[in-house]
């Protein structure tokens, strides 16, 4: 089983669409992200939890809201669907502290119509 | 806003060759990360180097490191097929140890022929 795990893989959905997007990991690390990525454009930070009780934004959060729902999950809500969302959308994982690398789910290809 | 930029975006070359990427960055780091993602997966990482690091090996990757101009490269030596990925250089500019996540640059897609 992956250690880092995002689900759905694939989600089709319409513009105005509430959608969910949930990260588990197994590794038992303290701080997960929320990541997007777009063709040309790398990887944008979205949001990022130190621990359950601690929600960070990153560089893009604009229209993305999360919960960490225990140390274990972290979740992606997009409230209201728009097209320019649509991307590939990871999730990771990292232990506490530099030089730490983070561990990456396969990712969810969400496409907004 | 991008902080690394690699370079080339796109890399062909024979298997058996050695392969480059350089990657470029704006402000001072941590430390720099190097990560692979094959088509359709997520990232791994494959090798951290730190700031105070000039040089640092891994197998058949070695990465260099010149704060002075904010740059860094990733060498693979005799490349094999499964090393057919796209390649990222990250940086960690953070002050709370890495908690602000990683800066990502837009990759070098590297295709070994064989």
């Amino acid at each position: 089983d992956a250690d880092v795990t995002q689900t759905p893989r694939n989600r089709i959905t319409k513009t105005g669409k509430r959608i969910m997007l949930e990260c588990s990991q197994t590794k038992g690390h303290d701080r997960m992200y929320w990541y997007r990525q777009d063709p040309g454009l790398g990887l944008r930070l979205i949001y990022y939890s130190f621990d359950v009780k601690d929600i960070n934004k990153g560089e893009i959060s604009d229209g993305y809201s999360v919960s960490r729902q225990a140390q274990a999950k972290f979740s992606l809500s997009l409230e209201s669907a728009i097209p320019n969302q649509t991307a590939l959308y990871f999730c990771a994982t990292s232990d506490p502290g530099r030089r730490q690398p983070q561990h990456f789910g396969d990712g969810t290809r969400l496409s907004i119509l | 806003s991008q902080q690394g930029e690699e370079d080339p975006q796109a890399l062909s070359i024979q298997e058996g060759e050695n392969a480059t990427m350089n990657c470029s960055y704006k402000t001072s780091i941590n430390n720099l990360q190097w990560y692979r993602q094959n088509s359709g997966r997520g990232l791994v990482h494959l090798i951290l180097i730190r700031s105070n690091e000039r040089e640092k090996h891994s197998g058949r990757l070695r990465v260099t490191l010149d704060t002075s101009k904010k740059s860094s490269s990733l060498l693979i030596t005799a490349s094999r097929a499964a090393d057919t990925a796209s390649y990222f250089c990250a940086t960690d500019s953070g002050s709370g140890g890495g908690a602000d996540g990683l800066t990502f640059g837009k990759g070098t897609h590297l295709i070994i022929q064989p």
